[in-house]
């Protein structure tokens, strides 16, 4: 079974720092997707990485960046948190791009920004 | 544009039957459904493209109406574990992005 992993369940941070969350796939899929979910908004696609070092802006990417140097790390970057940045982040993987390829999901990371 | 999904949320009996919803007001060329539990990842389930092609769970059965831009899954004879929120996707045609709709809660009571 594909398993997607990310760093933390639940995170607590102040307005202004910068956080970081990782997430980790083991079955050496090339694309990796990062993800918010809020109520009523549903998934919302932040950044996406088709190769290691290649990433591509989704529909939301202000005031986070990404870091993809090994293909099995996709980390998600909060330059400079604020409260608005508060959400479910979900992590994703998949072994293709297009409309046949799945995706699996991470159980996500809670973050509060206070 | 995303995809809306109805209804918003759905309550049944086990062994009762329900249908959610997925439209577009786009064309829509493919057709994804994730099931998440509550504290849980999303979990895939299907994936219908234009033309009748399928891939996924056997024991979910969708529909993909192209002209009606519109997909629908169907649970039936539901079960405790048909619990969570489901979701529609559909990638942004030629951009490899997925948006996904808001979701249904559906809860299925003893």
């Amino acid at each position: 079974d594909v398993k997607v992993t990310q760093s933390s369940r639940y995170l607590v941070k102040r307005t202004g720092e910068k956080v970081f969350l990782e997430c980790v796939q083991d079955m050496d899929h090339e694309n990796m997707f990062w993800y918010r979910q809020d109520p009523g908004l549903g998934l919302r696609l932040i950044y996406f990485s088709y190769d290691v070092k290649m990433k591509e802006k989704g529909d939301i990417p202000e005031g986070y960046s990404v870091s993809r140097e090994k293909k099995e790390r996709f980390s998600l970057i909060l330059e400079s948190a604020s409260t608005n940045q508060t959400s479910m982040y979900l992590c994703a993987s998949s072994p293709g791009l297009g409309v046949y390829y799945e995706q699996y999901f991470g159980p996500g990371t809670r973050l509060t920004v206070t | 544009q995303q995809p809306v999904q109805s209804p918003q949320a759905v309550i049944l009996r086990e062994g009762e039957d329900a249908v959610i919803n997925c439209s577009s007001s786009k064309a829509l060329y493919s057709v994804h459904w994730y099931r998440q539990k509550h504290g849980e990842a999303p979990v895939f389930l299907m994936i219908l493209l234009k033309g009748g092609e399928q891939k996924g769970h056997d024991k979910i059965s969708a529909s993909f109406n192209e002209k009606k831009q519109q997909s629908s899954l169907y649970l039936t004879a539901s079960q405790l574990s048909y619990s969570g929120t489901y979701f529609c996707g559909t990638e942004k045609s030629g951009t490899y992005k997925y948006i996904f709709g808001t979701g249904t809660r559906l809860k299925v009571l003893a």
